[in-house]
């Protein structure tokens, strides 16, 4: 399994404001992938980040509210822009070790509240 | 809109009885995958099932798989208050690589 640490782990904060989530593994993976939870529901994939370029993005996310960087192949970034109550999740980053058929493993969130 | 649905949203049973729960999902998989959630944490992975095994035991977990009706079951047999949490099924689809959909999950309550 890989070890995977997230920060902050929780933070409030004003809207129309900005929070950058980071996310590092213990170790070299291929894939990492952003996740949203809101409030009482499942989890649905923002964005696969991709190391040295640009994220790919699932309908309904973009790249301006929701800007990814990943420079390496143990860490990367979310920054969820322009803060509003809805933004108010749980955030998850998750990795897999190689780009076929593979267990993903979950760093243990970043809750965010907006005030 | 999500590709997995489970079933039931929300059980409650006795320490040492048997938990099962179910999840439906609509279009073809490489493989499915259970995990674990307690209390708004991480994720943790229980059980990768691939589309071509049918059963897949782990301790006192047992998943099953069923291609034909799309649906997969978690048995937790013998629970433990520990056991209290919201179980989730993710989906890995043929067109969609590494990506996972997830289901709504189902939380268990396991009274002592």
């Amino acid at each position: 399994s890989a070890v995977i640490s997230q920060k902050p782990s929780r933070d409030i904060c004003q809207r129309g404001t900005s929070l950058t989530i980071q996310c590092q593994v213990d170790s070299q993976v291929t894939m990492m992938f952003w996740y949203r939870q809101q409030p009482g529901q499942s989890l649905t994939l923002i964005a696969t980040a991709n190391q040295g370029s640009e994220a790919t993005y699932e309908s309904g996310f973009v790249i301006d509210k929701f800007p990814i960087s990943r420079p390496n192949l143990t860490f990367s970034t979310l920054t969820v822009s322009n803060l509003s109550p809805e933004d108010s999740s749980i955030y998850l980053c998750s990795v897999t070790r190689t780009s076929g058929v593979d267990e993903q493993f979950f760093g243990p969130g970043t809750r965010l509240t907006v005030l | 809109s999500q590709q997995g649905e489970e079933d039931p949203q929300a059980l409650s049973i006795q320490e040492g009885e048997n938990a099962t729960m179910n999840c439906s999902y609509k279009t073809s998989i490489n493989n499915l995958q259970w995990y674990r959630q307690n209390s708004g944490r991480g994720l943790v992975h229980l059980i990768l099932i691939r589309s071509n095994e049918r059963e897949k035991h782990s301790g006192r977990l047992r998943v099953t798989l069923d291609t034909s009706k799309k649906s997969s079951s978690l048995l937790i047999t013998a629970s433990r208050a520990a056991d209290t949490a919201s179980y989730f099924c993710a989906t890995d689809g043929k067109a969609a690589g590494n990506k996972l959909t997830f289901g709504g999950g189902t939380r268990v309550l396991v009274k002592p």
